[in-house]
């Protein structure tokens, strides 16, 4: 099975741009979770999708949002880009098994805002 | 609120001296437990992770973690660690529901001196 993929890899922008981010996930997995992680603040939680429908809110302003497909295939958008948003955007798809569940990572995205 | 706490923000050893990295967590209720492993340039994968049964749990390239519910910890171990273990842990944790998100600690960088 292909894993987790993301486009595009790298992305360069500048503040008050938008960015959209794509992520799709291992076939047959429907959650979809977004991190940001950045050398200050490590790994948090942006939010996560479930059939089309956000089912977690991390703690970040309204200028990111996302979405999911019906195929399961992830977007996320920040809008009016600042400095402090350049950060590695990782997308993560969950397989819910007897056991539990676990997420699986994609490469990322590394955005940089100038 | 919940948290992840990973005390040791970067640890030194030498090659074959053993390894305890800690992750202490703050979650009420049943949880399941992850060891993350970022290699450098590379994405996050799964090393291993524990959601029920024996509490020491056997992962890839020779990791292992034992859950102690009594302390709220799961530690990652290596009897020998080798120069390719060069990398950033991240323990993390999340409820059993599959509608829990995933919290992650700050992450430990692990500096392996050949």
């Amino acid at each position: 099975k292909a894993g987790v993929t993301q486009t595009p890899r790298y992305l360069i922008k500048t503040r008050g741009q938008q960015v959209t981010l794509s992520c799709s996930p291992i076939s047959g997995h429907r959650s979809v979770s977004w991190y940001q992680q950045t050398p200050g603040q490590g790994l948090q939680f942006l939010f996560e999708y479930f059939s089309e429908t956000q089912r977690n809110k991390g703690n970040f302003p309204g200028r990111f949002s996302g979405r999911q497909f019906s195929n399961s295939r992830s977007e996320m958008n920040v809008s009016t880009l600042e400095l402090g948003d350049s950060a590695l955007y990782l997308c993560a798809s969950s397989l819910v098994s007897s056991e539990g569940e676990t997420q699986y990572f994609g490469p990322g995205t590394r955005l940089l805002v100038l | 609120a919940q948290s992840v706490s990973q005390h040791n923000h970067h640890v030194i050893l030498s090659e074959a001296a053993s390894l305890e990295l800690g992750c202490n967590y703050s979650y009420g209720g049943t949880v399941n437990l992850f060891w993350y492993v970022q290699y450098p340039g590379q994405h996050l994968q799964l090393l291993l992770k524990y959601f029920s049964g024996d509490p020491l749990v056997k992962g890839i390239k020779g990791f292992e973690a034992e859950f102690i519910k009594s302390k709220f910890s799961f530690n990652l171990r290596k009897p020998s660690v080798q120069w390719s273990d060069t990398a950033e842990y991240f323990c993390a944790v999340n409820g059993p529901s599959s509608a829990s998100k995933i919290i992650f600690g700050s992450g430990t960088r692990l500096s392996i001196r050949p």
